[in-house]
């Protein structure tokens, strides 16, 4: 049972929008940055969205991130069936002073 | 280009120990905040510890206080995950990474399994 919400999974045409949710409580999400993370078969995770909103280079805009009280969404605009793999959200939780994750979610590209 | 390589991993049995380390290069180690993740066959990704610039805070996740030590060398760029009474549940590929706010991992390595069985 994560600390973090996220649906185990997602699908979406190629080119359309998905997004992926992330709830959380007021000791992790409502007070502390957001991360999200992709994780392509086989390979390590991939920084996609930092500090709730922000691309680190090399991210196309395709993807975004947003916040609000407690929970986080990440969107991915214009599916490619490259984009085929898990997502994670992210952040501290300052009552368990430990870092969290979400159980992940899987996105399908129909 | 940012590069953090795990070593150190393998097959130990339930009470034993391992340390995992990981070599960072092309950047200053010594003024970033660092961490181990972990990830069980199939399952998702779990904060392990983390470990700040000097060293003086470390945290670590419930299930291996006691257990686990992380540790840092800037005259090696390297980081350390001292592993003790190893228990089949710790089976898992651990990630180093490269922190930032609210332990936001910017960089990972590839990845190292450690398995813990008879």
């Amino acid at each position: 049972q994560s600390v973090l919400t996220q649906p185990p999974s997602v699908s979406a045409a190629p080119g359309q929008k998905v997004t992926i949710s992330c709830s959380g409580t007021s000791s992790n999400i409502g007070s502390n940055y957001v991360s999200w993370y992709q994780q392509l078969p086989g390979t390590a995770p991939k920084l996609l969205i930092y500090e709730n909103n922000q691309r680190p280079s090399g991210i196309p805009d395709r993807f975004s991130g947003s916040k609000s009280g407690t929970s986080a969404t990440l969107g991915i605009t214009g599916l490619q069936t490259g984009d085929e793999a898990d997502y994670y959200c992210a952040t501290w939780d300052s009552s368990l002073s430990e870092g969290v994750f979400g159980g992940g979610t899987k996105l399908t590209v129909l | 280009e940012v590069q953090l390589v795990e070593s150190g991993g393998g097959l130990v049995q339930p009470g034993g120990s391992l340390r995992l380390s990981c070599a960072a290069s092309g950047f200053t180690f010594s003024n970033y905040w660092m961490g181990w993740v972990r990830q069980a066959p199939g399952k998702g990704l779990e904060w392990v510890a983390h470990i700040n610039q000097n060293g003086g805070e470390k945290k670590y996740v419930d299930s291996v206080k006691g257990r686990f030590t992380i540790s840092r060398d800037d005259a090696k760029n390297s980081l350390y995950l001292q592993m003790s009474s190893l228990r089949a549940e710790d089976t898992a590929v651990y990630y180093c990474a490269r922190l930032g706010s609210s332990i936001t991992c910017h960089y990972w390595g590839q990845g190292n399994l450690v398995t813990v069985s008879t």
